[in-house]
Parts: C-alpha cells; structure tokens; sequence
C-alpha cells in the first residue's frame, strides 16, 4: 500500500557524532519530502524539507538527500548535540496530486553527553 | 501572531459522550489538518480541508466528523467516544501540501 517506511525507530548516539534516518517511499510520483523534530511534550515543527527537483539540501549541521531511483531519502545530522535529542518524523506526498502528507511512525534520536 | 491554537488542551470523557475540538489560525492558511498520535504509530490523519467549505477523509476518519465553516477555524467532532481514541489530537495549517505544516499545541483526550 501506500506508506513511508522509517529507520531505525530508536537510535542513540554520542555527542558530536553523526546521526542517520532513512526513510522509503511507496509512489514514484511523490514529489514533497519534510522532517518534522518534535521534542518531548511540544509540537512538531519542521526543520528541513526538499522537493523531488533536488537531490541534497543543507541547513547548518542538518542535511537531507533524495535517491529517487530507489525512493529514500534520509536526514543526516553532524557534530550531534544534547538538544537534538527527541523524536524525528520524515513525511511525503504520496501519490500525484495528493492534498496530504503521510509520515513515518518516527525515529527517537538520543545524544548521550 | 497567535499561530495554530487549540482547545481545550485536555479533556477527559465517558464512553458514549461526545466533544467538539476546536483549531484556530490567523496565518490566512487554505489548508488545515487534523491528526492523531498514538506511541510509536506516528502522526496519523484524520480527516483535512483545502479550503472553507471543504472537508476530506484522510487514513483514519472513522467515528470523527469535521467542519471548516470559517477560513480560520477547523472543527473535530466526535459523536460518541470510544476508548479507542484516547490520544495526543493536533491540528495543523499551511499553505499548500509541499509548504510547512504549522502544528497546534495538541489536545491530550483520554475516554474511559
């Protein structure tokens, strides 16, 4: 069916190392591809996002890359921090045309100091 | 700027009982979300509109009903709450479907 598959569920990391969150998606024509960080008891909140025409974007130390032959596309945070900690959702418009996002079931990341 | 804000921020209820969750936002946005967290289910669809007046099913409609009487307003009713949706409910509004969602500050409900 259509999803976004997201991997791994938990990953823990020591500060200052690179972290790593790989998603795949279903429907070759999507086209948007947002990640939403949402900290403990707040609300997500976007953080980067890149469309099917890019295949890497950048933001200070987050950066995310699209492989759309093989439909994944991950987010890559460098010299990794204690307030990075919390849960990271990447989303996708499935299908052409569609009105709505579908997102992953999230990845908590935690920055051991 | 208020943003997205919802209310009320927590509500408990009784099988069978029903509520209405009320979205406001002042960005002027056409569309708007609603969305439910469970623990490791993610961000879950519910039901959404691109614009007053409209509404559309999204992943999981089933016992909610929603109405966008008003460009700034987006309402969630539920006719007769079941356990089954005890959950985090946000609201969201953008733009379009390839801009920033811009997320509420979530309603914990929890029926009993």
């Amino acid at each position: 069916g259509e999803n976004v598959e997201q991997h791994p569920s938990t990953l823990s990391v020591q500060e200052g190392d690179s972290a790593v969150i790989k998603c795949t998606y279903s429907d070759s024509a999507s086209n948007y591809f947002p990640w939403y960080k949402q900290e403990l008891g707040k609300r997500p909140q976007l953080i980067i996002d890149i469309r099917s025409n890019v295949g890497e974007k950048k933001d200070q130390r987050i950066a995310v890359t699209l492989n759309k032959t093989a439909k994944h596309f991950s987010l890559h945070i460098t010299e990794t921090q204690p307030e990075d900690s919390a849960v990271y959702f990447c989303a996708a418009t499935l299908r052409a045309g569609s009105y709505q996002l579908t997102f992953g079931k999230g990845t908590k990341l935690s920055v051991i100091p | 700027n208020a943003g997205v804000t919802q209310t009320p921020k927590f509500r408990v209820l009784k099988t069978g009982q029903s509520m209405t969750l009320l979205c406001a936002q002042d960005m002027n946005h056409e569309y708007m979300y609603w969305y439910r967290q469970d623990p490791g289910m993610g961000l879950r669809l519910i039901h959404y509109s691109v614009g007053e007046g409209t509404t559309a099913k999204g992943e999981v409609p089933d016992g909610y009903n929603v109405s966008r009487l008003k460009k700034q307003n987006f309402l969630l009713g539920l006719e007769s709450a079941a356990p089954s949706q005890t959950s985090v409910y946000f609201c969201a509004s953008a733009l379009g479907v390839r801009y920033e969602q811009y997320f509420g500050p979530g309603t914990r409900l929890t029926v009993t």
